[in-house]
């Protein structure tokens, strides 16, 4: 089944400890993001990668990293979160480009105390 | 600037009762494209819309592009519990920016 896998669902944390929230799909696709949603702001981007090894920010960069080692995977990580990155995050993966048709992760809902 | 504006934010209804929420924005779009987001879930593709004025139909989910490509509208036929989600449109600018903009999102909530 074609789908993008992130990891874990659910992170309770503490603020400084740092995390990594993996990502992961089976598409082949060269395009791959990082969103969070939070409500009253709707969905905001933080990085992109258009293929293996090329990255940029999004909107909302600040207080994140990513790497492209391998065209399947795009693990974001904090290295030192903060509460303000309490959040719901979301990969995703396009076929067609960072402006295609996006297939999303089912979510994973960060709380940084 | 929310250059996608969508209405309305939230929508409660009964079952079998029918719905419309549009998606505006004052610039141009090559395309849009539509996605229900359950609780706990991720955003799923429903419809990509890509000429002025199309029309297309997913079972009772009816979409349509404005014919100035700078409107969309999301018509959902005597609605379920099922339909219950958030619904967000997006749009492909192309000409002035190479990223996918979302819109503000309808949260609808269908009553048994």
């Amino acid at each position: 089944e074609a789908q993008v896998t992130q990891n874990p669902r659910y992170l309770i944390t503490v603020t400084g400890k740092k995390l990594t929230v993996t990502c992961s799909q089976n598409m082949n696709h060269e395009y791959m993001s990082w969103y969070r949603q939070d409500p009253g702001l709707g969905l905001r981007q933080i990085y992109y990668s258009m293929n293996v090894e090329v990255t940029d920010k999004g909107d909302v960069p600040e207080g994140y990293k990513v790497s492209r080692k391998e065209k399947r995977n795009f693990p974001l990580i904090l290295e030192s979160p903060s509460p303000n990155q309490t959040s719901l995050y979301f990969c995703a993966s396009s076929l067609e480009g960072r402006s295609g048709s996006y297939t999303f992760g089912s979510g994973t809902r960060l709380t940084v105390v | 600037t929310q250059l996608l504006e969508q209405s309305p934010q939230f929508l409660s209804i009964q079952e079998g009762e029918n719905l419309t929420v549009y998606c505006n924005s004052s610039s141009v779009f090559s395309s849009l494209q539509w996605y229900r987001q359950e609780p706990g879930e991720g955003p799923v593709l429903l419809v990509t819309v890509v000429t002025g004025g199309e029309v297309k139909k997913l079972k009772r989910l009816t979409f349509q592009f404005g014919d100035a490509r700078k409107d969309s509208s999301l018509h959902i036929t005597a609605a379920q519990p099922g339909d219950t989600g958030l619904y967000l449109c997006a749009g492909e600018a192309r000409v002035w920016t190479d990223k996918l903009i979302f819109g503000t999102g309808t949260r609808l909530q269908v009553f048994p």
